[in-house]
């Protein structure tokens, strides 16, 4: 079964609001990863945040990580119409001997920003 | 950056015959590689591991001999659909991890099984 679960499931703001996404998790990680995909693509990798931080920054990007409550949180500031794409939580197999880079993936947050 | 390539982008297929999708690290040597499929407007889902010089793991429910994985050099992994039926029709994405814990993801390969 999945390991991560996004919500909301879709999203859709205007130009210059922040948007918000949660993702939730089942087991212990040692980090938890943010992807983005536009549409048809390819994954694009946006931030890692590892279990003993709480809360990590890349430009307009914003991720928290509560392990307590087995969640994160993608923030993305002042969004642009540019930012719409689904973005993807990812949490790594941790089973013993497990390979490393073996990822569950969430659902997604399908996000669109309007001009 | 690391750049991984798919090829086909998209491919288009009968029922019954077998597609061989590639995947390549092009600037970096990729010791594992990974498959996954997804659906339409669904997650990713791993389908297997692929490791240079042997054999690929699978991931529970995923048949090895209906999705043939071939790690044959550092930075070339293909996936062979073989006998494929409509309901194989997805979107099928590789990573390569390099030495470090950087995975870098294709563009993805659309199977369409008509």
């Amino acid at each position: 079964s999945q390991q991560g679960e996004e919500d909301p499931q879709a999203l859709s703001i205007q130009e210059g609001e922040n948007a918000t996404m949660n993702c939730s998790y089942k087991t212990s990680i040692n980090n938890l990863q943010w992807y983005r995909q536009n549409s048809g693509r390819g994954l694009v990798h946006l931030i890692l945040i590892r279990s003993n931080e709480r809360e990590k920054h890349s430009g307009r990007l914003r991720v928290t990580l509560d392990t307590s409550k087995k969640s994160s949180s993608l923030l993305i500031t002042a969004s642009r119409a540019a930012d719409t794409a689904s973005y993807f939580c990812a949490t790594p197999h941790t089973d013993r001997g497990s390979t490393l880079g073996r990822l569950y993936f969430g659902r997604g947050t399908q996000l669109t920003v309007w001009p | 950056g690391a750049v991984v390539s798919q090829h086909p982008s998209w491919v288009i297929c009968k029922s019954g015959t077998s597609v061989k999708i590639e995947c390549r690290s092009l600037d970096f040597q990729a010791t594992t590689m990974f498959w996954y499929r997804q659906f339409p407007k669904q997650s990713l889902m791993l389908m297997a591991t692929s490791n240079e010089g042997s054999k690929a793991t699978y991931e529970q429910g995923v048949e090895k001999d209906k999705f043939l994985i071939n790690h044959a050099s550092l930075t070339l992994s293909t996936l062979t659909v073989t006998s494929a039926h409509p309901e194989d029709s997805s979107f099928y994405i590789c990573s390569a991890r390099d030495n470090t814990y950087e995975q870098y993801f294709g563009p993805g390969t659309r199977l369409t099984v008509t």
